[in-house]
Parts: C-alpha cells; structure tokens; sequence
C-alpha cells in the first residue's frame, strides 16, 4: 500500500498567515493526488485535484504543487472559513489511502 | 445541482447487515468509477472499496479489513451506487461517504453505528 504522510499534524495560525501542508507519499505517484477540507459534522470537500488544479469554486488563495513523492497544500492569507481538517489523497493505486490530517486552528 | 446523496445508516448489532445506497444526480453516472470511504468518529478518512463502470468491467476492489465481508454493486438504470455489509463488527462504526474514484465528488455522508 502506498502510506501517505502529512506534516504538520496540528497548526496554529492568524488570519492573514501563509500556511503550508506538506504530504509525502512512500513512492511515486505522479500527479494523482487530491487535497480535501473537512470541517467538524461536515463532508470532506475537494479543494485541488491533480495536484495543483483547483476546483471550481474554491478561492484562489488556495494552491497546490509537487509531483512524484512531495506535495504541498498552500493558503495565501489564511481566512477565517479555513480553520478545518486538511487530508491528503493518493488516487494513483489500489488501495487509495489518505494522510492523516492536519488541523488547522486558530493561534 | 451534482450531487451524491448517501442514505440507509442505522444502529446495528454485531454481525447483523446493512445495505447503503447512494443515488447520484447531474452527472454521467454510468461511466463513473465509485467508491466508498468511511471515517470512524474523531478519526481520519479510511477507503473501503471502488467498482468500475459497466462498460470498464464492473470489477470490484475491497481494502483488507472489509474484504469478504462488504459487497459494492451499482445500479445504472437508477443512477444508484450500494455497498451490502454483513457480519458487522463494532470497529465498523463510522460516517461512510459515497465518492468518485477520483475523489473529486463527495456525498454527504450517513452514520452506521454496530453495538454489540
């Protein structure tokens, strides 16, 4: 199975702050990796699919970059809407599998 | 709108069954791979399973701990992806959401509890 790792696990910002969620995968996959934002009670949404493409709706503050086995998940200037759970998720192989999460909370 | 609407959680017992549907609107069903995720509560977000389209094999595939015990199928006609679990067990507690292979596309998720 492919692991993926997520870092940090929790992170505190303010409004404003440029934040940045880093997931390794334990070998290539490419592209094939999708960012996802749960907030608590709710459905996780995508946010970038492919590694960097964004989805329709999702502000531009959002972006995403890698390829291979290092991906990156930035925010520009953190908005209060963007307090959640961040996953990460490798839809190169079977079983598709997710990082753990990075929470990220108000500092 | 497009859409994915999870439906059938309930309480169960262990090793009692459950059947969950997810009906899909405004997109081309048919040719969608689709999958279930689950997400125990406080925990992160765990694959159970993706089936192919039709016209792709309608092939199956389980992660290791649902293996044999959950079963996926699609009903085109009625826009209608299941999953069929039996012999439930209590670590099977979980929201399960209903998604495109992909990952691009989720529902809204529905609650099976298993209580011995």
């Amino acid at each position: 199975d492919i692991q993926m790792t997520q870092s940090p696990s929790t992170l505190s910002a303010s409004i404003g702050d440029r934040v940045t969620i880093t997931c390794r995968a334990s070998q290539s996959i490419g592209f094939w990796l999708a960012w996802h934002q749960q907030k608590p009670g709710k459905a996780p949404k995508t946010l970038i699919y492919q590694a960097s493409n964004l989805e329709s709706g999702v502000p531009s503050r959002f972006s995403g970059s890698g390829s291979g086995t290092e991906f990156t998940l930035t925010i520009t200037s953190l908005q209060p809407d963007d307090f959640a759970t961040y996953y990460c998720q490798q839809v190169s192989g079977y079983p598709r599998t997710f990082g753990q999460g990075t929470k990220v909370e108000s500092k | 709108e497009v859409q994915l609407v999870e439906s059938g959680g309930a309480l169960e017992k262990t090793g009692g069954s459950l059947r969950l549907s997810c009906v899909a609107s405004e997109f081309n069903f048919i040719d969608a791979w689709m999958t279930w995720v689950r997400q125990a509560p406080g925990k992160g977000l765990e694959w159970v399973g993706r089936v192919k389209s039709k016209i792709d094999g309608e092939t199956e595939e389980y992660a290791a701990p649902v293996k044999g015990r959950f079963t996926i199928s699609r009903e085109d006609s009625k826009n209608t992806l299941y999953l069929q679990m039996n012999s439930l067990r209590t670590e099977d507690t979980a929201v399960y959401y209903c998604t495109t292979d992909d990952g691009r596309l989720w529902g809204q998720g529905t609650l099976v509890t298993v209580s011995s």
